[in-house]
């Protein structure tokens, strides 16, 4: 029920291609779901985040995916640049509980 | 804004000792949280905390202890380290759900 499952793994994917990272949740107290991005190194950091009653938000060439009957939210990554290589961690909270509840996270490169 | 940092950068530990990973944060957040990450893998939450003097087990809390009696810091214990300890360890702060802000992490390693 706390779960959030991320997949794929990892992901290789053509400088100019589309990234596609797909999550899953079983919680339907969720109500807020953002997506991390993580540099080797680093620490994470917010990249884009979506709540329930919109079904797709975009910020440049970084857009989520929200189905909420099927319980699924995915990351879009368009035009990918090696730049874009990184972790992406899905994640969900809900309401005022401010603990968030991560997908096991996706290592994405991108080759030139 | 420095935002969150963390000390030390990188630290070697013999089984058994003792150390202390220090956090503050500089945004006046009132939530403060420690996660470990293992080579490759996701985040585990080790403590969280809701204000000064507050403090909260997450998923993975033994072996560590916290104490929070600033708004700013928030210093994670290690206590007779073992070699399962082994991680990067982050901390994190956030006021408003789910928006976390990381530090750069501690690189620890238990031989």
């Amino acid at each position: 029920q706390q779960q959030v499952k991320q997949s794929p793994q990892s992901l290789i994917v053509q400088k100019g291609g589309i990234s596609i990272i797909n999550c899953a949740y079983e919680n339907t107290a969720f109500d807020y779901f953002p997506w991390y991005q993580q540099f080797p190194g680093k620490g994470p950091a917010l990249l884009i985040a979506i709540r329930p009653d919109v079904s797709e938000k975009k910020e440049g060439r970084f857009t989520i995916s929200f189905n909420k009957s099927a319980k699924q939210f995915s990351l879009h990554i368009m035009d990918s640049q090696p730049g874009d290589s990184a972790t992406y961690f899905c994640a969900a909270s809900r309401g005022s509980n401010y603990q968030l509840i991560w997908g096991a996270g996706t290592k994405l490169i991108i080759k030139p | 804004n420095a935002g969150v940092t963390q000390t030390p950068k990188f630290r070697i530990l013999k089984i058994g000792q003792s150390m202390t990973l220090q956090c503050t944060q500089d945004m006046n957040h009132n939530y403060m949280y420690w996660y470990r990450q293992d080579p490759g893998m996701g985040l585990k939450l080790i403590y969280y905390s809701v204000g000064a003097g507050i403090t909260d087990k997450g998923e993975v809390p033994n072996g560590y202890n916290v104490s929070r009696s600033t708004t700013e810091d928030f210093p994670l214990r290690l206590e007779l380290a073992a070699p399962s300890q082994t991680s990067v360890y982050f901390c994190a702060s956030s006021s408003l759900p789910a928006v976390q802000f990381f530090g750069p992490g501690t690189r620890l390693t238990v031989l």
